[in-house]
């Protein structure tokens, strides 16, 4: 079974200062991991996933997460944080080699301050 | 290229009706996914099919809802009788195998 928490549910920042966004997860198998942006009244849209190959994970919109397995952490970063940065954000989990389905924490509002 | 294709968006319905929602995963997708969000429980996966044929039926709330797909290009969520407490966004998703997961604009749903 698998389960993540995202410590914070909503986190607020400058324009241009450093985002980080926490996720940790609880996996019985080697997890793939999974960071989704939601924007109002859309769907989820894929930022980044870890799937067992370098520990650092770039992702679109200069997102990046690293994933530490003594921490069982998997925490989303972007150095200079937009505007249009403003969402939801949702870590994933997934075991059976990616094959199952994803379980989803509760998400983080992210809020942009000018 | 078409995404992932759910209907209705906004569904209005009284306590009691019938619901079914409606989507179409994208063309060469093996792989399909109910969810529900709501702000109380966040997403919360329903059912997965792989190849058309249920997978994990585990998240079904109740006997009240039922998922099918006949076929690769469609697959419906039915909710029999609904209630209140099943207002809701329900979001389907697709891929391929362990591909990255695609999902749809949701259908939001609201029972009075």
């Amino acid at each position: 079974a698998q389960s993540v928490t995202q410590l914070g549910s909503h986190v607020s920042v400058s324009e241009g200062a450093l985002v980080l966004l926490r996720c940790n997860y609880s996996s019985s198998v080697p997890p793939y991991l999974f960071w989704y942006v939601q924007y109002p009244n859309q769907g989820l849209q894929l930022l980044l996933k870890y799937t067992s190959a370098a520990t650092l994970v770039k992702g679109i919109n200069g997102f990046e997460a690293e994933f530490k397995k003594s921490e069982t952490s998997f925490h989303l970063t972007k150095p200079s944080a937009h505007m249009s940065d403003a969402a939801e954000y949702f870590c994933a989990v997934s075991g059976g080699g990616g094959a199952d389905g994803l379980t989803f924490g509760k998400g983080t509002h992210l809020i942009i301050q000018p | 290229d078409a995404g992932v294709i759910q209907s209705p968006r906004h569904e209005v319905t009284e306590m009691g009706q019938e619901v079914t929602l409606r989507c179409k995963p994208i063309s060469g997708h093996n792989s399909l996914f109910w969810y529900r969000q709501t702000m109380m429980r966040g997403l919360e996966l329903l059912i997965y099919f792989n190849n058309n044929v249920p997978i994990d039926d585990s998240g079904m709330p109740e006997d009240r809802f039922s998922a099918k797909m006949p076929n690769a290009s469609f697959s419906t969520l039915k909710i029999q009788p609904s209630e209140p407490r099943d207002s809701a966004v329900y979001f389907c998703a697709s891929r391929i195998l362990d591909g990255e997961l695609f999902f749809g604009e949701g259908s939001r749903l609201t029972v009075l």
